[in-house]
């Protein structure tokens, strides 16, 4: 695959349920982002990582996310207890290095809504 | 004040037409600077990066770049209606370890 690919690409769950959201960055990229963005939104920052570190976790919304990458490749973020405000379309994406001339390349996305 | 500002638009040109989009950052130490297009229901897609002051041409697409004054521009020339989406800025460096993006621009491009 050439891409950045995401999974599920569509998740529909109810208020209080954890959800899992994987991103699977294009391979040979170190750095992984992950953002949100929600309806008629702009992107907002939540966390990235350099390798299998995240030197940045301040973008976060609340403790009921978190985010990890293991094998410097594929990352999961977690949000726990789902709340409503939570439904937005979570982009994910990678770049070659973290510098900053790296350019950025999108995945799909997944649209998470809560009930 | 948001770190990076865009007009929200939406912007309206006729087809052929040069079509302007403006952004403004306020991390002056802000060093490398991103035009993203998104269509409607899809993700981001890269378009341009300019990272020096000055013009950078790539086709139909100039991104133009002033440090000084904290302004970063796309042009699009002969301008189609598959142009129409929403054009993202996004900035990086300074105290911006990751990217920060404006709200975006939607753009039509009329036939």
């Amino acid at each position: 695959g050439a891409g950045v690919s995401q999974s599920p690409s569509n998740k529909v769950t109810e208020k209080g349920k954890d959800v899992e959201l994987r991103c699977d960055p294009i391979s040979g990229h170190t750095a992984l982002y992950w953002y949100r963005q929600s309806l008629g939104q702009g992107l907002e920052f939540l966390i990235y990582f350099q390798g299998n570190s995240a030197p940045d976790k301040s973008g976060l919304p609340s403790d009921r996310f978190s985010a990890e990458r293991t094998g410097g490749s594929v990352s999961t973020l977690t949000i726990q207890r789902t709340q409503q405000e939570d439904s937005a379309v979570y982009l994910c994406a990678s770049s070659l290095l973290a510098g900053l001339q790296s350019e950025q390349f999108f995945g799909p996305g997944t649209r998470l809504t809560v009930l | 004040q948001k770190e990076v500002e865009q007009n929200s638009g939406p912007l309206s040109v006729p087809e052929g037409a040069i079509a302007s989009l403006n952004c403004t950052y306020s991390d002056r130490v802000s060093q490398s600077f991103f035009w993203y297009r998104q269509y409607s229901g899809k993700s981001p897609e890269l378009i341009m990066s300019i990272y020096s002051n000055g013009d950078k041409e790539d086709g139909r697409f100039t991104a133009q770049l002033n440090k000084a004054s904290q302004y970063v521009s796309l042009l699009i020339r002969d301008s189609q209606p598959s142009d129409s989406a929403t054009y993202l800025c996004a900035v990086k460096g300074g105290r911006l370890v990751d990217m920060r993006f404006g709200a975006g621009t939607r753009l039509t491009v009329k036939p």
